[in-house]
Protein backbone atom coordinates (compact mmCIF):
# COMPACT_ATOMS: atom_id res chain seq x y z
CA UNK A 1 0.00 0.00 0.00
CA UNK A 2 1.03 3.61 -0.66
CA UNK A 3 1.02 6.72 1.58
CA UNK A 4 1.95 9.88 1.78
CA UNK A 5 3.29 11.96 4.89
CA UNK A 6 3.46 16.17 4.58
CA UNK A 7 5.70 17.03 7.92
CA UNK A 8 4.16 20.43 8.19
CA UNK A 9 0.06 21.41 8.36
CA UNK A 10 1.01 24.81 7.94
CA UNK A 11 4.24 27.04 7.19
CA UNK A 12 4.22 30.87 7.09
CA UNK A 13 6.78 32.75 4.95
CA UNK A 14 7.62 36.45 4.27
CA UNK A 15 7.00 37.21 0.86
CA UNK A 16 10.26 37.05 -1.18
CA UNK A 17 11.86 34.83 0.75
CA UNK A 18 12.23 31.16 -0.46
CA UNK A 19 10.34 27.96 1.19
CA UNK A 20 10.38 24.33 1.12
CA UNK A 21 7.14 21.99 1.61
CA UNK A 22 8.28 18.29 2.34
CA UNK A 23 7.26 14.97 1.44
CA UNK A 24 7.70 11.51 2.36
CA UNK A 25 6.20 8.47 -0.01
CA UNK A 26 5.86 4.98 0.93
CA UNK A 27 5.14 2.57 -1.79
CA UNK A 28 5.87 -1.31 -2.70
CA UNK A 29 6.34 -0.10 -6.37
CA UNK A 30 7.16 1.87 -8.57
CA UNK A 31 5.93 5.63 -7.87
CA UNK A 32 4.75 8.59 -9.48
CA UNK A 33 4.58 11.57 -7.77
CA UNK A 34 2.63 14.94 -8.33
CA UNK A 35 2.37 18.16 -6.34
CA UNK A 36 -1.35 19.99 -6.31
CA UNK A 37 -2.02 23.74 -5.29
CA UNK A 38 -5.69 24.11 -4.32
CA UNK A 39 -6.62 27.47 -4.03
CA UNK A 40 -9.63 28.83 -1.86
CA UNK A 41 -12.82 27.44 -2.76
CA UNK A 42 -11.09 25.97 -6.00
CA UNK A 43 -10.41 22.35 -6.95
CA UNK A 44 -6.72 21.22 -7.48
CA UNK A 45 -4.58 22.22 -9.58
CA UNK A 46 -1.58 20.18 -11.02
CA UNK A 47 2.06 22.20 -10.53
CA UNK A 48 4.21 19.17 -11.37
CA UNK A 49 5.06 15.98 -11.83
CA UNK A 50 7.35 12.99 -11.64
CA UNK A 51 7.13 10.28 -13.73
CA UNK A 52 10.80 9.21 -15.24
CA UNK A 53 14.04 11.11 -16.07
CA UNK A 54 15.27 13.73 -14.13
CA UNK A 55 14.67 14.34 -10.49
CA UNK A 56 14.46 17.86 -10.73
CA UNK A 57 11.18 18.60 -11.82
CA UNK A 58 10.12 21.47 -13.04
CA UNK A 59 6.49 23.05 -12.46
CA UNK A 60 4.24 26.13 -13.41
CA UNK A 61 4.46 29.31 -11.37
CA UNK A 62 8.82 28.77 -10.58
CA UNK A 63 7.85 26.02 -8.42
CA UNK A 64 10.21 22.82 -8.44
CA UNK A 65 10.54 19.50 -6.90
CA UNK A 66 13.53 17.11 -6.19
CA UNK A 67 12.74 13.06 -6.52
CA UNK A 68 14.81 11.69 -4.01
CA UNK A 69 14.64 7.87 -4.48
CA UNK A 70 16.99 7.01 -1.54
CA UNK A 71 15.32 9.38 1.32
CA UNK A 72 11.67 8.89 -0.34
CA UNK A 73 11.04 12.30 -0.71
CA UNK A 74 9.84 14.84 -3.22
CA UNK A 75 10.03 18.20 -1.26
CA UNK A 76 8.42 21.13 -3.59
CA UNK A 77 10.36 24.36 -3.20
CA UNK A 78 10.21 28.04 -4.92
CA UNK A 79 12.89 30.19 -4.35
CA UNK A 80 11.34 33.84 -4.05
CA UNK A 81 7.33 33.51 -2.83
CA UNK A 82 4.51 36.36 -3.32
CA UNK A 83 1.52 37.10 -2.22
CA UNK A 84 -0.52 35.09 -4.50
CA UNK A 85 1.33 31.48 -3.44
CA UNK A 86 -1.09 31.45 -0.49
CA UNK A 87 -3.01 28.24 -0.74
CA UNK A 88 -3.04 24.84 0.50
CA UNK A 89 -0.52 22.22 -1.07
CA UNK A 90 -1.04 18.71 -1.33
CA UNK A 91 1.98 15.56 -2.54
CA UNK A 92 0.02 12.78 -3.94
CA UNK A 93 1.37 9.76 -5.20
CA UNK A 94 0.47 6.93 -7.54
CA UNK A 95 1.08 3.50 -8.65
CA UNK A 96 2.20 2.32 -12.11
CA UNK A 97 -0.53 -0.02 -12.72
CA UNK A 98 -2.09 0.35 -15.83
CA UNK A 99 -5.78 1.55 -15.27
CA UNK A 100 -6.03 1.37 -12.26
CA UNK A 101 -3.77 4.39 -11.52
CA UNK A 102 -5.05 5.25 -7.61
CA UNK A 103 -4.16 8.91 -6.30
CA UNK A 104 -2.91 8.68 -2.81
CA UNK A 105 -2.97 12.47 -1.24
CA UNK A 106 -1.61 13.90 2.01
CA UNK A 107 -3.28 15.86 4.47
CA UNK A 108 -1.78 18.60 2.64
CA UNK A 109 0.18 21.94 3.94
CA UNK A 110 -1.09 25.56 4.50
CA UNK A 111 1.12 27.94 3.00
CA UNK A 112 0.72 31.46 4.02
CA UNK A 113 3.11 34.33 3.01
CA UNK A 114 3.65 37.14 5.43
CA UNK A 115 3.90 40.88 3.54
CA UNK B 1 -10.49 23.18 -23.66
CA UNK B 2 -13.26 23.63 -21.29
CA UNK B 3 -12.64 22.20 -17.67
CA UNK B 4 -14.75 19.48 -15.53
CA UNK B 5 -17.76 20.68 -13.93
CA UNK B 6 -19.51 20.40 -10.94
CA UNK B 7 -22.92 21.31 -9.94
CA UNK B 8 -23.84 22.48 -7.36
CA UNK B 9 -20.98 24.74 -6.05
CA UNK B 10 -22.77 24.82 -2.41
CA UNK B 11 -25.31 22.54 -0.37
CA UNK B 12 -26.63 22.82 2.93
CA UNK B 13 -28.94 19.85 4.00
CA UNK B 14 -30.46 18.22 7.47
CA UNK B 15 -29.34 14.92 8.61
CA UNK B 16 -31.44 12.37 7.05
CA UNK B 17 -31.94 14.48 3.86
CA UNK B 18 -31.10 12.86 0.37
CA UNK B 19 -28.45 15.10 -1.66
CA UNK B 20 -27.10 14.29 -5.12
CA UNK B 21 -23.96 16.30 -7.35
CA UNK B 22 -22.92 16.20 -10.56
CA UNK B 23 -20.11 16.07 -12.74
CA UNK B 24 -19.19 16.80 -16.48
CA UNK B 25 -15.73 15.96 -17.28
CA UNK B 26 -13.77 17.15 -20.03
CA UNK B 27 -14.75 15.65 -23.18
CA UNK B 28 -12.99 12.67 -24.07
CA UNK B 29 -11.78 11.70 -20.92
CA UNK B 30 -12.98 8.16 -20.14
CA UNK B 31 -11.98 7.98 -16.70
CA UNK B 32 -13.85 10.11 -13.95
CA UNK B 33 -13.40 9.55 -10.30
CA UNK B 34 -14.74 11.20 -6.96
CA UNK B 35 -13.22 12.39 -3.96
CA UNK B 36 -14.35 13.31 -0.45
CA UNK B 37 -12.22 16.04 0.74
CA UNK B 38 -13.21 16.84 4.90
CA UNK B 39 -11.81 19.76 6.14
CA UNK B 40 -8.35 19.74 7.09
CA UNK B 41 -7.62 16.45 5.08
CA UNK B 42 -6.23 15.64 1.48
CA UNK B 43 -9.13 14.07 -0.62
CA UNK B 44 -9.78 10.61 -0.40
CA UNK B 45 -10.91 8.65 -3.55
CA UNK B 46 -14.96 7.20 -3.07
CA UNK B 47 -14.97 5.72 -6.37
CA UNK B 48 -13.64 5.56 -10.04
CA UNK B 49 -15.14 4.96 -13.05
CA UNK B 50 -13.70 3.76 -16.70
CA UNK B 51 -16.19 4.81 -19.19
CA UNK B 52 -19.47 3.85 -17.25
CA UNK B 53 -17.90 0.92 -15.36
CA UNK B 54 -16.96 0.49 -11.90
CA UNK B 55 -12.86 0.09 -11.20
CA UNK B 56 -12.53 1.05 -7.77
CA UNK B 57 -15.52 1.75 -5.49
CA UNK B 58 -13.17 0.24 -2.39
CA UNK B 59 -14.08 3.60 -0.03
CA UNK B 60 -17.53 4.39 -1.02
CA UNK B 61 -19.93 3.84 1.76
CA UNK B 62 -22.23 1.66 0.14
CA UNK B 63 -24.90 1.62 2.97
CA UNK B 64 -25.93 5.19 1.70
CA UNK B 65 -23.98 6.75 -1.25
CA UNK B 66 -23.92 5.69 -4.86
CA UNK B 67 -22.65 6.89 -8.24
CA UNK B 68 -23.34 6.21 -11.58
CA UNK B 69 -22.13 7.08 -15.05
CA UNK B 70 -24.65 6.70 -17.57
CA UNK B 71 -23.37 6.98 -21.23
CA UNK B 72 -19.72 6.89 -20.35
CA UNK B 73 -19.92 10.57 -19.66
CA UNK B 74 -21.57 12.60 -17.18
CA UNK B 75 -22.14 11.00 -13.17
CA UNK B 76 -24.20 11.76 -10.57
CA UNK B 77 -23.16 11.15 -6.58
CA UNK B 78 -26.03 10.87 -4.35
CA UNK B 79 -26.23 10.41 -0.37
CA UNK B 80 -28.91 8.65 0.75
CA UNK B 81 -29.83 9.41 4.13
CA UNK B 82 -26.68 12.22 4.93
CA UNK B 83 -24.99 12.05 8.13
CA UNK B 84 -23.15 15.08 10.13
CA UNK B 85 -19.86 13.40 8.70
CA UNK B 86 -20.40 13.61 5.53
CA UNK B 87 -19.86 17.38 5.42
CA UNK B 88 -16.56 17.78 3.26
CA UNK B 89 -16.45 19.16 -0.29
CA UNK B 90 -16.77 16.45 -2.72
CA UNK B 91 -14.35 16.70 -5.78
CA UNK B 92 -14.94 15.35 -8.86
CA UNK B 93 -11.76 14.86 -11.45
CA UNK B 94 -11.21 12.96 -15.10
CA UNK B 95 -8.00 11.95 -16.21
CA UNK B 96 -6.10 11.15 -19.34
CA UNK B 97 -3.38 9.24 -19.97
CA UNK B 98 0.64 10.60 -19.68
CA UNK B 99 3.65 8.30 -20.61
CA UNK B 100 6.25 7.72 -18.42
CA UNK B 101 8.81 4.65 -19.19
CA UNK B 102 6.63 2.38 -20.76
CA UNK B 103 3.82 2.88 -18.52
CA UNK B 104 0.57 4.99 -18.59
CA UNK B 105 -0.18 7.06 -15.96
CA UNK B 106 -3.33 8.94 -15.74
CA UNK B 107 -3.31 12.89 -15.03
CA UNK B 108 -6.06 13.80 -13.10
CA UNK B 109 -7.77 16.93 -13.56
CA UNK B 110 -9.95 18.71 -11.37
CA UNK B 111 -13.53 20.53 -11.27
CA UNK B 112 -14.32 23.25 -8.71
CA UNK B 113 -15.99 20.88 -5.91
CA UNK B 114 -19.31 20.69 -4.35
CA UNK B 115 -19.42 22.05 -0.66
CA UNK B 116 -21.56 20.13 1.38
CA UNK B 117 -23.05 20.76 4.76
CA UNK B 118 -24.86 18.97 6.91
CA UNK B 119 -26.49 20.03 9.99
Amino acid sequence: AQSVTQLDSQVPVFEEAPVELRCNYSSSVSVYLFWYVQYPNQGLQLLLKYLSGSTLVKGINGFEAEFNKSQTSFHLRKPSVHISDTAEYFCAVSDSLFGNEKLTFGTGTRLTIIP
Amino acid sequence: EAGVAQSPRYKIIEKRQSVAFWCNPISGHATLYWYQQILGQGPKLLIQFQNNGVVDDSQLPKDRFSAERLKGVDSTLKIQPAKLEDSAVYLCASSSPASGMGSWVYEQYFGPGTRLTVT
